[in-house]
């Protein structure tokens, strides 16, 4: 099973908004609401923000949203903070486990 | 607070064997289903294995299938993954993680490195 396809890199200024997309296939995203980000700093273990699709664990702030349209998901950064420039990967459950390629979301 | 903490990484030869361990603590261990995911230096995320609550029924991915081997031992609350026939291309980081449902990754460990040279 390939990797999700997600964008190299994304950025925005204190205070904005990013996006970033996570591409699959029918056989995965586009099959089940089965899909998971996580926020990942340099040299720390991943940690979960969105799991099926939209909902974010106890703790996450609402600034982080997801949502999926056909075999596209997307996780929405609202409110940009120097924190949150980390890199992020989505997952689907399909069968089998498949992660994203991963994003660098950098904080301008 | 729930606390995963994996052991066993180090350096080891194209060819040879290594076991890594992970224990867990401050949840209800033999009701979780449990994983390994790796990480190579400056790649991405792959899902490795899972294991079932009670162990009977295990997962791999293709490229680990036949050489990696993951089990449990609920008592000591331990994970376990036996990685036999080693290649340059399984050096990572390997993490252990908890599955709260459907390959939802909540939990993980800070991860222990495995370096295999050639």
């Amino acid at each position: 099973q390939s990797a999700l396809t997600q964008p190299p890199s994304a950025s925005g200024s204190p205070g904005q908004s990013v996006s970033i997309s996570c591409t699959g296939t029918n056989s995965d995203v586009g099959a089940y609401n089965f899909v998971s980000w996580y926020q990942q700093h340099p040299g720390k273990a991943p940690k979960l923000i969105i799991y099926e699709v939209s909902k974010r664990p106890s703790g996450v702030p609402d600034r982080f949203s997801g949502s999926k349209s056909g075999n596209t998901a997307s996780l929405t950064v609202t409110g940009l903070q120097a924190e949150d420039e980390a890199d992020y990967y989505c997952s689907s459950h399909g069968g089998s486990t498949v992660f994203g390629t991963g994003t660098k979301v950098t904080v301008l | 607070e729930v606390q995963l903490q994996e052991s066993g990484g180090g350096l080891v030869q194209s060819g040879g064997s290594l076991r890594l361990s992970c224990v867990g603590s401050g949840f209800s261990f033999a009701d979780a289903w449990m994983n390994w995911v790796r990480q190579a230096p400056g790649k991405g995320l792959e899902w490795v294995a899972s294991i079932t609550q009670d162990g009977s029924e295990t997962y791999y991915a293709d490229s680990v299938k036949g050489r990696f081997s993951i089990s449990r031992h609920n008592a000591s609350r331990s994970l376990y993954l036996q990685m036999n026939s080693l290649r340059v291309e399984d050096t990572a980081v390997y993490f252990c993680a908890r599955d709260r449902a459907f390959k939802t990754f909540d939990y993980w460990g800070q991860g222990t490195l495995v370096t295999v040279s050639s």
